[in-house]
């Protein structure tokens, strides 16, 4: 299957601070990248969906304001979790669909771990 | 109501048995389904798709139900190495294509 890197596979920061997850799409070009979140023992929550040089569509509840997206080029995506604090700590996981065709198969990235301090 | 739900379990069976999952879905504009794997703190890879006459691979069968709007998943002869979280995964194709997922089943095989 495809490959989705994401970096950095785990980060620690302090309260306050901001935090920039990449997502790259390494042998596809992604028309569309999902950001997802996902606390222990639960499922993956869709955060937002983005679309290469459009705006991203958050789901409900999600603060654009407090992430950021940004999906620059069909193969990068990041997300920046801005004046982060401890409740923002969770496993944040990035997924590609390549071409137009929305039942094609989502690749994950393998995840990073944030713990905000 | 949640869009996708299943029964957490844990399930905790025998190696080499056969244990079935089931996944129910609200939103009638759904129109592809998948089974994923996640195993833990690692991201979710997908285990099939599932096709409406249903579908077959090696140990593993899908089944989809859309009059009950129910998908299932079969596992004979389990081994070891399928203890993980099944995630059952719903696209719904309405004014925007949105994947939900299931909040996942556990499923612990013993020796």
């Amino acid at each position: 299957g495809a490959v989705v890197s994401q970096h950095p596979s785990w980060v620690i920061c302090k309260s306050g601070t901001s935090v920039k997850i990449e997502c790259r799409s390494l042998d596809f070009q992604a028309t569309t990248m999902f950001w997802y979140r996902q606390f222990p023992k639960q499922s993956l929550m869709l955060m937002a969906t983005s679309n290469e040089g459009s705006k991203a569509t958050y789901e409900q509840g999600v603060e654009k304001d407090k992430f950021l997206i940004n999906h620059a080029s069909l193969t990068l995506s990041t997300l920046t979790v801005t004046s982060a604090h401890p409740e923002d700590s969770s496993f944040y996981i990035c997924s590609a669909r390549g071409e137009r065709d929305s039942y094609n198969e989502q690749f994950f990235g393998p995840g990073t771990r944030l713990t905000v301090l | 109501r949640k869009e996708v739900e299943q029964d957490p379990g844990p399930f905790n069976v025998p190696e080499g048995a056969t244990v079935a999952f089931n996944c129910t879905y609200s939103n009638s504009a759904s129109q592809s389904f998948f089974w994923y794997r996640q195993d833990c703190r690692k991201e979710p890879k997908l285990l099939m798709s599932v096709y409406s006459s249903g579908n077959e691979d090696g140990r593993f069968t899908a089944q989809l139900n859309r009059a009950s709007q129910y998908i299932s998943l079969l596992i004979r002869d389990s081994k070891l190495s399928d203890s993980a979280t099944y995630l059952c995964v719903v696209n719904i194709h309405s004014s925007a294509s949105k994947i939900i997922f299931g909040s996942g089943t556990r499923l612990s095989i013993r020796p």
